[in-house]
């Protein structure tokens, strides 16, 4: 299976400054015949099922707010918030979906400092 | 709006069996492949299964493979979990989760249901 790994655990930040996570897989999960890396984020904020903030590594998901953004290609992919807001506090999950066998990364709980 | 709806959660003892429902609407059930992904009290997201839109390809991970069993009825717009040989470590939410294209991200989650293996 692949490994997803994000990093940090976990993240506190001002508001209004920047947050980054990272996501690694254990193998590369662009697939060659469309360029596309089969790599999403998700939000989970306590109480509430996951959103999808990005998909495709990169392409923001209607409705989410442009602060967010994704990067990376291969096995090297990094979750953005430009500023981040009160509401952005939550759990961030990286989630590949190359292999018929899903796979989660750990999780990265993001605080306010 | 797109909206599912699981059921079928409960407490249950190890070694015995449970099936988890979930009754989508708002979008057409049979084009669109999905999924169960489960989480632990406090824990990350785990993926647990995938079915196709057509019901004839099914994925499973390692920890439930042979025990779990996915399907769906999309006469009836519901995709089922039966699950059998429960373990204390299948304790957890389970959430469905439509792809947004077979074999693509989850672009909408139900709010899950619970299940707990315990004596």
């Amino acid at each position: 299976d692949i490994v997803m790994t994000q990093s940090p655990d976990s993240l506190a930040v001002s508001l209004g400054e920047r947050a980054t996570i990272s996501c690694k897989s254990s193998q590369s999960v662009l697939y060659s015949s469309n360029n596309k890396n089969y790599l999403g984020w998700y939000q989970q904020k306590p109480g509430q099922p996951p959103k999808v903030l990005i998909y495709w590594a990169s392409t923001r998901e209607s409705g989410v707010p442009d602060r967010f953004s994704g990067s990376g290609s291969g096995t090297d992919f990094t979750l953005t918030i430009s500023s981040l807001q009160a509401e952005d506090v939550a759990v961030y999950y990286c989630q590949q979906y190359y292999s018929t066998v899903y796979t989660f990364g750990q999780g990265t709980k993001l605080e306010i400092k | 709006e797109v909206q599912m709806l699981e059921s079928g959660g409960g407490l249950v003892q190890p070694g015995g069996s449970l099936r988890l429902s979930c009754a989508a609407s708002g979008f057409t059930f049979s084009e669109y492949g999905m999924n169960w992904v489960r989480q632990a009290p406090g824990k990350g997201l785990e993926w647990v299964s995938a079915i196709s839109g057509g019901g004839d390809s099914a994925y499973y991970a390692n920890s439930v493979r042979g025990r779990f069993t996915i399907s769906r009825d999309n006469s009836k717009n519901t995709l089922y979990l039966q699950m059998n040989s429960l373990r204390a470590e299948d304790t957890a939410i389970y959430y469905c989760a439509k792809d947004w294209a077979d074999g693509d991200h989850f672009d909408y989650w139900g709010h899950g249901t619970l299940v707990t293996v315990s004596s």
